[in-house]
């Protein structure tokens, strides 16, 4: 999983509950992403960070935030507003300048069941 | 609109038997095409990556070709092993930063 991860494994939340999920990097990647995956549907971009203290917006952003207050960490919090959050959710960084360029690495995902 | 379509959406083969996926895009101005495999339940794998001049690229029993003209990309498995069972998913990268996935091929191998 090329030095992403994410945790916990499994979560379970109560409808009208805010819940984060972690994303730690040690590969000094700029670029951390957040996408949403659903059965039968490709990855959806979530959230977008390119650079420490500043983040944009996905294709499905409402009802999610984030930070990014250090270059390694990138956490998501799914908030009561996400009308649908049980999902697997995946994050990814990505190298600048590196070989090959614009790889992207995933962590190992974090499945959200919202009971 | 920029997308990403993969078939078969699912595939059954026999261990050892070769397979061909598909990847049909339309994203422009096309930066680079990757592969990857996905374990149920786990991250994305890196297989392959390819420039727009590039027309193949090998990883193991993995062989990725791209046609840049027909916006076409195939991802070739010989000698399939059990280990090959997951899915498949295709991403084609405009400007760098951009990614478009494609909804995937599921493949299971059977003994």
């Amino acid at each position: 999983d090329g030095g992403i991860t994410q945790s916990p494994k499994y979560l379970f939340r109560k409808e009208g509950q805010n819940v984060t999920l972690s994303c730690e990097q040690n590969l000094n990647h700029d670029a951390m992403y957040w996408y949403r995956q659903d059965p039968g549907q490709g990855l959806r971009l979530i959230y977008y960070s390119q650079i420490v203290n500043d983040f944009q917006k996905g294709d499905i952003a409402e009802g999610y935030s984030v930070s990014r207050e250090k270059k390694e960490s990138f956490p998501l919090t799914v908030t009561s507003a996400q009308k649908n959050p049980t999902a697997f959710y995946l994050c990814a960084s990505q190298s600048r300048g590196g070989a090959p360029a614009d790889t992207q690495y995933f962590g190992p995902g974090t499945r959200l069941t919202v009971l | 609109k920029n997308q990403v379509e993969q078939s078969p959406q699912s595939l059954i083969i026999l261990e050892g038997k070769n397979c061909t996926l598909q990847c049909n895009y339309t994203v422009s101005p096309f930066s680079n095409l990757r592969w990857y495999k996905q374990d149920t339940g786990r991250g994305p794998v890196s297989l392959t990556i390819m420039t727009f001049s590039e027309n193949t690229k090998s990883n193991g029993r993995y062989t990725a070709t791209l046609d840049a003209d027909t916006k076409q990309s195939s991802l070739h498995i010989t000698a399939s092993q059990l280990s090959d069972s997951a899915s498949y998913i295709c991403v084609v990268t405009l400007n760098g930063n951009q990614f478009y996935f494609g909804t995937g091929t599921s493949l299971t191998v059977i003994p």
